[in-house]
């Protein structure tokens, strides 16, 4: 398996709390991603980095930032929780842009 | 947006191959065809990707047609463990420098005993 750990696996916040979910990897892959997964939506892209310090946005970014100040770590922050962001995270990783994606385990945020 | 379609459900036997369809007719010429499944709860799992040629590794062969417009993922000798959905996505290969994978709703498998 790819060496990513994500963390925490599982989260209950309260609305209106800031939250950070970190992924870090030790396979010194350039490319870091964040999706969430709901029901009847599948994966959805977040947030990328295609280095440190480079990231961009994706389908779904409204609500969320990102970091990336080493390359081991991906930092997915919720400034203001909200109950719509209850979802389950995954963080992937790859090493070029167009190579294959390994994902992570997985967050399960609940915003109540 | 994801640029393919699945059919939501298919089923098969145990032991049986289990062919998993995918349409991508706007692929264009520097996108690959990726297979991700994803097991129950789980992070998805790469399972294989090609451009134009048939490839073929421990887990899967991936047939892709002749105008790039449709692959099949085939699984030769399913087993309860393969029971997921099955995700075909269109990405830029090498040299791209976006990187993005965007996933679709993918195939439910069920493999029965």
């Amino acid at each position: 398996d790819a060496g990513i750990t994500q963390s925490p696996r599982h989260k209950v916040t309260e609305t209106g709390t800031p939250v950070t979910l970190r992924c870090h990897q030790t396979e010194n892959h350039r490319y870091m991603y964040w999706y969430r997964q709901d029901p009847g939506h599948g994966l959805r892209l977040i947030h990328y980095s295609y280095g440190v310090k480079d990231t961009d946005k994706g389908e779904v970014s409204d609500g969320y930032s990102v970091s990336r100040s080493k390359t081991e770590d991906f930092l997915l922050t919720l400034e203001s929780a909200t109950s719509s962001q209850t979802s389950v995270y995954f963080c992937a990783i790859s090493e070029g842009a167009g190579t294959e994606a390994f994902f992570g385990q997985g967050t399960r945020l609940t915003v109540v | 947006d994801a640029k393919t379609t699945q059919p939501p459900s298919m089923d098969c036997a145990e032991g049986r191959a289990a062919n998993l369809p995918c349409n991508h007719s706007t692929i264009s010429g520097n996108e690959y065809v990726y297979w991700y499944r994803q097991i129950h709860s789980q992070g998805p799992q790469y399972i294989i990707h090609g451009l134009k040629n048939n490839e073929t590794n421990e887990m899967a062969s991936l047939i892709i047609t002749e105008d790039r417009k449709s692959s099949t993922l085939i699984l030769p000798h399913a087993t309860l463990r393969d029971t997921a959905v099955y995700y075909c996505i269109v990405r830029e290969g090498r040299g791209s420098t976006l990187g993005r994978l965007y996933f679709g709703r993918g195939t439910q498998l069920t493999v029965w005993p």
